[in-house]
């Protein structure tokens, strides 16, 4: 069983504070990994997307991947009160050229 | 920017009816996908398409069925709504199987 995991949270995090999400996933081939954001009752959309070891940043968001460890990690910087939302992690399964995995998603909120 | 529309935004139908959701992407992506998705449940892919005609079940398939007679269009039936399929339903689109996907605004569908 492909499996992509995240705490559901929620996590609360100071307004201007670092907030860091996290999603282990379970398929060691795996190349391609997706962090999307949803408000409540919209529908998910596209943060970063990353596909090589190391950080990658863009803007106040970073993405961090380790395939050895086989997580991938999200951090927000300065957070802000419209930052609060959930958080999906995806993983393209190597083994399909079709199917993302998804997390169920962790729940951030930004406290003023 | 990429467009994905879906018929409806809310959907009340009644236990027995067929119901047709619809979804079209203006960008010549080859890749479209139905999902559910439930509180506490995540997203669910029902259906994907990767071809015009083409379809493959996803993990949820049973009590749905999908038609892709164009390119851009992609659309969900239920053959015999029931309580159990009240549900949101988010269409996405991505240009291959390893590229991003990009979602619909949603159809909540209740079904009573």
């Amino acid at each position: 069983q492909k499996e992509v995991e995240q705490n559901s949270g929620p996590l609360s995090v100071p307004e201007g504070a670092i907030a860091s999400l996290n999603c282990t996933y379970s398929d060691r081939g795996s190349q391609s990994f997706f962090w999307y954001r949803q408000y409540s009752g919209k529908s998910p959309e596209l943060i970063m997307s990353i596909y090589s070891n190391g950080d990658k940043e863009d803007g106040r968001f970073t993405a961090q991947l380790n395939k050895a460890s086989q997580y991938v990690s999200l951090l927000i910087r300065d957070s802000q009160p419209s930052d609060s939302a959930t958080y999906l992690c995806a993983v393209v399964l190597m083994d399909s050229n079709y199917q993302l995995i998804w997390g169920a998603g962790t729940k951030l909120i930004i406290k003023p | 920017d990429v467009k994905v529309t879906q018929s409806s935004r809310y959907l009340v139908k009644r236990t027995g009816e067929k119901v047709f959701l619809e979804c079209v992407q203006d960008m010549d992506h080859e890749n479209m996908f139905w999902y559910r998705q439930d509180p506490g449940l995540g997203l669910r892919l029902i259906y994907f398409s990767y071809d015009v005609k083409m379809k493959e079940k996803g993990d949820i398939p049973e009590g749905y069925s999908v038609s892709r007679e164009k390119k851009e269009r992609f659309s969900l039936i239920l053959e015999s709504a029931s309580t159990n399929q009240t549900s949101m339903y988010l269409c996405a689109s991505s240009r291959d199987g390893t590229d991003t996907q990009y979602f619909g605004p949603g159809t909540r569908l209740t079904v009573l």
